[in-house]
């Protein structure tokens, strides 16, 4: 079936620009991921959604960063007022359940930000 | 302490031998491990999974686990140049959200 999908897949914008990131998991999938992969760093969990809500938000790095999950399925992640340091590949992934032994998490192609 | 470390390599093996890749993790409530594989360039993609001690296989690729040791490999055997790549261990940590903590990758080099 179709994997985890996000658009768009380059982003390049000035600093100070609003930008928003969507991501579409796969069918069926109650738990969607936000990452974030910097150049040269790991990947940093950003926040997590079971059904529409967002048990674990800890790793949004400052309240420029949002992101909702609307019908249980597509979320948007959104950054306001971005940064230099905000451009980084933004990753999402998905999987069956957020809890329990079925923590396998896909991930989509992700979007590439770059903030000038 | 890093909560998650591996040795970033590279790790450079020739083809037809064994690639042992190493990560240990200081989370001790950690229940579930993962193993990613990351071409350049390219998203993360999911190779193995373990939840419990010992050893499990898949194909080539084989995970083993000690949680006493905080300790889990993967094993790739008759390594192919295919295979070169970055590879992420995870874990998710005692926080039972599903959210994973990652390792920073060692990169895998398999020549001809």
């Amino acid at each position: 079936g179709a994997g985890v999908s996000q658009s768009p897949s380059n982003k390049v914008t000035e600093k100070g620009k609003d930008v928003e990131l969507r991501c579409d998991p796969i069918s069926g999938h109650t738990a969607l991921y936000w990452y974030r992969q910097s150049l040269g760093q790991g990947l940093e969990f950003l926040i997590y959604f079971q059904g529409n809500s967002a048990p674990d938000k800890s790793g949004l790095p400052s309240d420029r960063f949002s992101a909702e999950r609307t019908g249980g399925s597509v979320s948007t992640l959104t950054i306001q007022r971005t940064q230099q340091e905000d451009s980084a590949v933004y990753l999402c992934a998905s999987s069956l359940f957020g809890s329990g032994s079925s923590y396998e998490q896909y991930f989509g192609p992700g979007t590439r930000l770059t903030v000038t | 302490q890093k909560e998650v470390e591996q040795n970033s390599g590279p790790l450079s093996v020739p083809e037809g031998a064994i690639a042992s890749l190493n990560c240990t993790y200081s989370d001790r409530g950690s229940q579930s491990f993962f193993w990613y594989r990351q071409y350049s360039g390219k998203s993360p993609e999911l190779i193995m999974s373990i939840y419990s001690n010992g050893d499990k296989e898949d194909g080539r690729f084989t995970a083993q686990l000690n949680k006493a040791s905080q300790y889990v490999s993967l094993l790739i055997r008759d390594s192919q140049p295919s295979d070169s790549a970055t590879y992420l261990c995870a874990l998710s940590g005692s926080s039972n959200t599903g959210k994973l903590i990652f390792g920073q990758g060692t990169t895998l080099q398999v020549k001809p």
